[in-house]
């Protein structure tokens, strides 16, 4: 157990809609990452959080948002659902900010299995 | 209980050295996939293989290797000959049967010129 939390497990939602999917990092960790994984593929890097502010961003569409809150935990949002939003998405943490760039070990949750119907 | 293990938590090699990342996992699924990833500093995870429960098969791909090992429940990945650009995180993860992921914690390799 990596002590991520993601949930729900697994979330099965129509076009259009809206979803919320939640992480809650490992006790001690300051940065939460989200992840999209399509078949089986590579994660792409979405969006980091450090200690409530947004720390980096990668290819995250402008229908979805992310937050960190004040313990910590992390929220990513996706609206307008398109069939094409259905993957994987991981949720992984961290304890500083040093980030990607210096190779710092990310710690990940099991994933949040989203289908658009 | 699902659970996967990569005891070493960074290595440093010198260039043109050969290198071994090792990978343990438990599980009590008959099915199962396991998979190795790169994580550059640029943040994604970049797949570099998965293999199923049932295909004990070794592989290999250019520099890289996979030595899949059900009898010892690992599923080790060498780099010959590394290179500088080798240099990253490699995380090895496994998905049961409910899609559900293990990763795990992640082995900083370190290649030095």
């Amino acid at each position: 157990d990596s002590g991520v939390t993601q949930t729900p497990k697994h979330l099965i939602t129509a076009t259009g809609q809206r979803v919320t999917l939640r992480c809650s990092p490992r006790s001690g960790d300051l940065s939460v990452y989200w992840y999209q994984q399509s078949l089986d593929q590579g994660l792409q890097f979405l969006i980091q959080y450090y200690n409530g502010e947004e720390r980096a961003k990668g290819n995250i569409l402008e229908r979805f948002s992310a937050q960190q809150f004040p313990d910590l935990h992390s929220e990513l949002n996706l609206s307008s659902l398109e069939l094409g939003d259905s993957a994987l998405y991981f949720c992984a943490s961290s304890q500083t900010d040093r980030g990607l760039r210096e190779g710092e070990k990310l710690f990940f949750g099991s994933g949040t299995q989203l289908s658009v119907l | 209980a699902q659970k996967v293990t990569q005891a070493q938590t960074e290595i440093s090699v010198v260039e043109k050295e050969d290198v071994t990342l090792d990978c343990v996992y438990e599980t009590r699924d008959t099915t199962y996939y396991l998979f190795w990833y790169k994580q550059p500093p640029s943040g994604e995870l970049v797949f570099l293989i998965r293999r199923n429960s049932f295909d004990e098969q070794n592989e290999i791909s250019g520099r890289y290797s996979w030595n899949f090992q059900k009898s010892t429940s690992s599923f080790n990945f060498t780099i010959t000959a590394s290179q500088v650009v080798d240099s990253a995180v490699y995380f090895c993860a496994l998905k049961n049967n409910f899609n559900k992921f293990y990763f795990g914690s992640g082995t900083k390799l370190n290649v030095k010129p």
